[in-house]
Formats: structure tokens, sequence, C-alpha cells
């Protein structure tokens, strides 16, 4: 069966830190991965997606980058951190995004920046 | 863009007291729309989805239905345990991605 590792659980990280989340997926090939981030009271919010190793697409404009050096690791790094970069940090995969089966979550990176 | 509004934002019911949850979208062509439950601190977990209007599904005391411009979340007799945020999503037929309503946080009390 498939799985999916996310770490670390929790981070607290002065502001100008930098930053390192690594997810990987276990039990599959060629996943698509995501990364999406979770602000309180809001819905979540896509960063990037990558279809294969080194196909990073953005969506949003940030302070943030994401790598995807081998078929199932995915990070997610920022050279220097805001304080708007706090929240909760999710990685997911599936097995294509054509296929309208959703995705599977890793248990999240709560992310306070201070 | 695709658009998802869940409705209420919070649900505070008691142990036995059956509700519904609203997720309005807006999407051009429904790939799939997806439930999903997310407890404090965790990632969402699968419930279900739903394909084209007039689809249901059950799960235990969870049944989500489907029509051309909402879903409706519906919890029989809930239980304590049943206590979480439902997320909605929505994917259109032209997305890599799913787009996420802000979620409905339901409590239950025994």
């Amino acid at each position: 069966s498939q799985t999916i590792h996310q770490w670390p659980a929790t981070l607290v990280q002065p502001v100008g830190s930098p930053l390192s989340l690594e997810c990987t997926v276990e039990g599959t090939s060629n996943p698509n991965l995501y990364w999406y981030r979770q602000a309180a009271g809001r819905g979540l919010q896509l960063l990037f997606y990558s279809v294969g190793i080194g196909q990073i697409s953005s969506e949003v404009p940030q302070n943030l980058s994401a790598s995807r050096p081998q078929d199932r690791q995915f990070i997610l790094s920022s050279k220097k951190l805001l304080l708007s970069d706090s929240g909760f940090y999710l990685c997911a995969w599936s097995v294509r995004w054509d296929t309208g089966d959703g995705y599977t979550f890793g248990s999240g990176t709560r992310l306070t920046v201070v | 863009e695709d658009q998802v509004t869940q409705s209420p934002e919070a649900l505070r019911l008691q142990e036995g007291e059956s509700s519904s949850l609203n997720c309005s979208y807006t999407v051009s062509g429904l790939r799939g729309l997806f439930w999903y439950r997310q407890d404090p601190g965790k990632g969402p977990e699968f419930l279900f989805t739903l394909y084209s209007a007039g689809e249901e599904k059950e799960k235990e005391r969870l049944k989500a239905t489907l029509t051309k411009k909402e879903s409706f979340l519906h919890i029989t007799a809930p239980k304590p345990e049943d206590s979480a945020t439902y997320l909605c999503a929505v994917q259109g037929s032209n997305d890599y991605k799913l787009s996420f309503g802000a979620g409905t946080t339901v409590t239950v009390r025994a």
C-alpha cells in the first residue's frame, strides 16, 4: 500500500532563517506531488505541484521554492523566512491529475515564524 | 476560476442530532467533488468522491449527495467521534489541482 511521510511535525523558526520541509511517498512510482498551505479559517492554498523529477510548477509567487530531486521526494524550501510564512503545510500525492481520484495528504507541518 | 463555499463555518450538535453541511461550487466542467475530514493538527483524510449530479455515497453515519451547484454532507445520529472539520473540494475538467473550501467545523457533544 502507498504511504506518505512528512516531517517535521512542528517547527519554530526565527525570521530570516532558512527552511526545508521534506515529503516522501512509498509504494508507488511517478506520483504527482503537491505542496499546500492552510491558514486558519481559510481553504487550502496550492503552492507547488510536480508531475516528475525536476518538474516544478508554482501557483503563487512567494518567498518559497520547491524541488523534486528524486521520484518520490518533494522538498519545500525558503532562503529567508518571513512572519507571513507561518502556517500549516501539507504535502499530497495523486496517481495522475486527470483521473478525478483526488489526493492523499501527509500529516502536515505546523510552521511558526517568530 | 473554481470557487467553493462551505456553510455553516461551525456546527455544534448534540449526540444523535442529525444535520447537513453545505458545499456550493462553481467550476467549468466538474471532474470530481471531494469530501475530506480533518482532525486538529492532522492532514485531511479522504471520505468521498462524487462525479455527477444525482450521485450519492455513504460511509457509516455520513452520506454525501451532489447536484449541479452544490453538495451536501449529511451526518445521521452523530457521535462525539464525528467531531472534526469537514472540507469540500472540486476539480474542474481541465484543472490539475483541487480547489478547497474553508471547511465546516463540527462539534458533537455527548
